[in-house]
């Protein structure tokens, strides 16, 4: 068991390009989870996978903002025309049951 | 939705000191875990913890479900327990393992 794992862990890009994250699930987790968090709050939930189905969506996925879970495995989070309240930690996590665990988080900064 | 608060938001203690962090929630929940954001900003499992007391080493948390409160006690604390803790749960009614955070306790540990 290697844990969730995130790539890249940094990122910094211009306003207006695109970018994508993968997330690695642990083994055998068939939930997946993207969250944001900006400075001095708390993860705030973006979307959720069963398997490959994504299931729920919440309002802060903007239309420039899409994930994908293809076959069930790792999953992508891109960002089209990226602005500068993009500047965020993107964090995944994966879980069997209720108890979820998170990668080390993706950190994008856009100037 | 459901509503997490946690205090204090922010503690400072001297080396060996001990500490209580309290998690307070609005509505029932099924799902209720402690996280530890370390300075790379990685969210480490304290405990899962629905319901009950557990303990690990220095940490141990209790959930009283019926009066929607948690706490986490740190005993003995070290300059390495610093950092950001935060509580989430899911919503009684859900099962998706979409967690709502609260805003945080930001512990200093001084040696």
């Amino acid at each position: 068991d290697t844990g969730v794992s995130q790539d890249p862990r940094h990122k910094i890009t211009k306003r207006g390009q695109n970018v994508t994250f993968r997330c690695d699930p642990i083994s055998e987790h068939n939930r997946l989870y993207w969250y944001r968090q900006t400075l001095g709050q708390g993860p705030e939930f973006l979307t959720y996978f069963q398997n490959e189905a994504q299931l729920e969506k919440s309002r802060l996925l903007s239309d420039r903002f899409s994930a994908e879970r293809p076959k069930g495995s790792f999953s992508t989070l891109e960002i089209q025309r990226t602005e500068q309240g993009d500047s965020a930690m993107y964090l995944c996590a994966s879980s069997r049951k209720r108890e979820a665990f998170f990668g080390q988080g993706t950190r994008l900064t856009v100037v | 939705g459901i509503q997490v608060e946690q205090s204090p938001p922010d503690l400072i203690l001297q080396e060996g000191a001990n500490s209580t962090l309290r998690c307070n929630f609005s509505d029932s929940v099924n799902n209720l875990q402690w996280f530890h954001q370390n300075p790379w900003g990685q969210l480490i499992n304290l405990f899962y913890i629905p319901s009950g007391t557990k303990q690990n080493g220095r940490l141990s948390a209790t959930t009283v479900a019926t009066e929607r409160y948690s706490l986490l006690y740190i005993s003995s604390s070290q300059t390495t327990d610093s950092g950001v803790y935060f509580c989430a749960v899911e919503g009684g009614s859900g099962n998706t393992g979409k967690l709502i955070f609260g805003q945080g306790t930001t512990l200093q540990v001084k040696p």
